[in-house]
């Protein structure tokens, strides 16, 4: 079965960093894109950026440039998305998908990521 | 950046009427004699789901009572008829330009 399986819900200080990772099985992340997207408590949804595992070639979007890294493991079929300088905007549901042809067709379950003192 | 603009932010639908949910994006998503615009449904506490790829494509698995249409800048998500299990957020997403972006959603509901 094809599926992303995400790590669990993190309580983040502000200032601090925080990696979430996405795990898949069923297919082969050297193969496809691999997305990450940001939706905030009761709102819509942003794309942070994406990654080519074969290459490691990386594209953000420019609101999420120098807040997010995107990398992968392609010996642990896993992406990761690392977050830096938290600060409450940052609260949010975290969501991996799997885009290789423009459009997500897998997502991953989310991560919810709390930032607080 | 394209914007995407979502209309109606909400609908209130009967069971088995039609619902039809637009898209308008600042500029052209097309490419290649293709439409790089798609729709997902969310419900609460769950991730979105692919209905619709490039435009009119249905994915595999959704009901046919899903549909799009549209070409450049103007798209047409339509349910129909609706069913109880359709509540839920639509969002439109294209990818013909980086950063790809989402519109703002549209929320269905029971009439």
């Amino acid at each position: 079965e094809v599926q992303l399986q995400q790590s669990g819900a993190e309580l983040v200080k502000p200032g601090a960093s925080v990696k979430l990772s996405c795990t898949a099985s069923g297919f082969n992340i050297k193969d496809t894109y691999m997305h990450w997207v940001k939706q905030r408590p009761e709102q819509g949804l942003e794309w942070i950026g994406r990654i080519d595992p074969a290459n490691g070639n990386t594209k953000y979007d420019p609101k999420f440039q120098g807040k997010a890294t995107i990398t992968a493991d392609t010996s642990s079929n896993t992406a990761y998305l690392q977050l830096s300088s938290l600060t409450s905007e940052d609260t949010a549901v975290y969501y991996c998908a799997r885009g290789w042809l423009g459009y997500f067709d897998v997502w991953g379950a989310g991560t919810t990521v709390t930032v607080s003192s | 950046d394209i914007v995407l603009t979502q209309s109606p932010a909400s609908l209130a639908v009967s069971l088995g009427q039609r619902a039809t949910i637009s898209c308008r994006a600042s500029e052209s998503v097309d490419s290649y004699g293709n439409s790089f615009m798609h729709w997902y449904q969310q419900k609460p506490g769950q991730p979105p789901k692919l209905l619709i790829y490039r435009a009119s494509n249905l994915e595999s698995g959704i009901p046919a009572r899903f549909s799009g249409s549209g070409s450049r800048t103007d798209f047409t998500l339509t349910i129909n008829p609706v069913e109880a299990d359709d509540v839920a957020t639509y969002y439109c997403q294209q990818s013909n330009e980086d950063p790809w972006t989402f519109g703002g959603g549209t929320k269905l509901e029971i009439k």
